[in-house]
């Protein structure tokens, strides 16, 4: 069975772009959530979805959004790319929502230049 | 402030050697759980603990909820070059809908 899917794996972007970040949970998965995670540092929760709602935010700017689809993919969009938001955006999903049993994927390795 | 804290945060030792890691906090935890996260890869699940003092065992892994429910170790036994990795506690408070990570700690074990 396929695990989380991430993509892209790497990308490069400059100060004031946008990225779009996409995921796709495992099979039957319907919560999908969002995390940074900086060089040397655990993972930061940026969001949670579940049944295509938005059910949790973290502690992130409003230039961060996310949505999921009716097949339970996600998107995550960071808008006005700063340095600081040079991370591994994983995401991570499982079959109920509250849960510290979480399913992630490899991650999505953004620099910002 | 981080919600969890791990110490060490680096731990480097000999093949067969013993090694603990701590997660500490200050919060009651509906449950806990330990993950471990190799470069390039997203962190992987390697067990939950839900009841206060409850102790699990993964072949040469032992994993110890604290009695309160705020504090968890990790021990590895004759640790192997196949343990090498960044081992990062989570918790789920009660009625909370995200889980909180440690910062994590590295663990390198030289052949």
């Amino acid at each position: 069975d396929a695990g989380v899917t991430q993509s892209p794996t790497h990308l490069i972007k400059t100060r004031g772009q946008h990225v779009t970040l996409r995921c796709s949970p495992i099979s039957g998965h319907k919560s999908v959530s969002w995390y940074q995670q900086v060089l040397g540092q655990g993972p930061q929760f940026i969001f949670q979805y579940y049944e295509k709602e938005e059910r949790g935010r973290g502690n992130f700017p409003d230039r961060f959004s996310a949505r999921q689809f009716p097949n339970y993919s996600s998107e995550l969009n960071v808008n006005a790319l700063l340095l600081g938001d040079s991370a591994l955006y994983l995401c991570a999903s499982s079959f109920i929502q509250n849960t510290g049993e979480l399913f992630f994927g490899e991650g999505s390795r953004l620099t910002v230049l | 402030t981080q919600l969890l804290e791990q110490s060490p945060q680096f731990l480097s030792i000999q093949e067969g050697e013993n090694l603990t890691v701590y997660c500490n906090s200050s919060s009651v935890f509906s449950s806990l759980q330990w993950y471990r996260q190799e470069p390039g890869e997203g962190p992987v699940l390697l067990v939950t603990v839900v009841t206060g003092g409850e102790v699990k065992k993964l072949k040469r892994l032992t994993f110890q909820f604290g009695d309160a429910r705020k504090d968890s170790s990790l021990h590895i036994t004759a640790a192997q070059p196949g343990d090498t990795g960044l081992y990062l506690c989570a918790g789920l408070l009660s009625n909370d809908y995200k889980l909180s990570f440690g910062a994590g700690t590295t663990v390198t074990v030289r052949a």
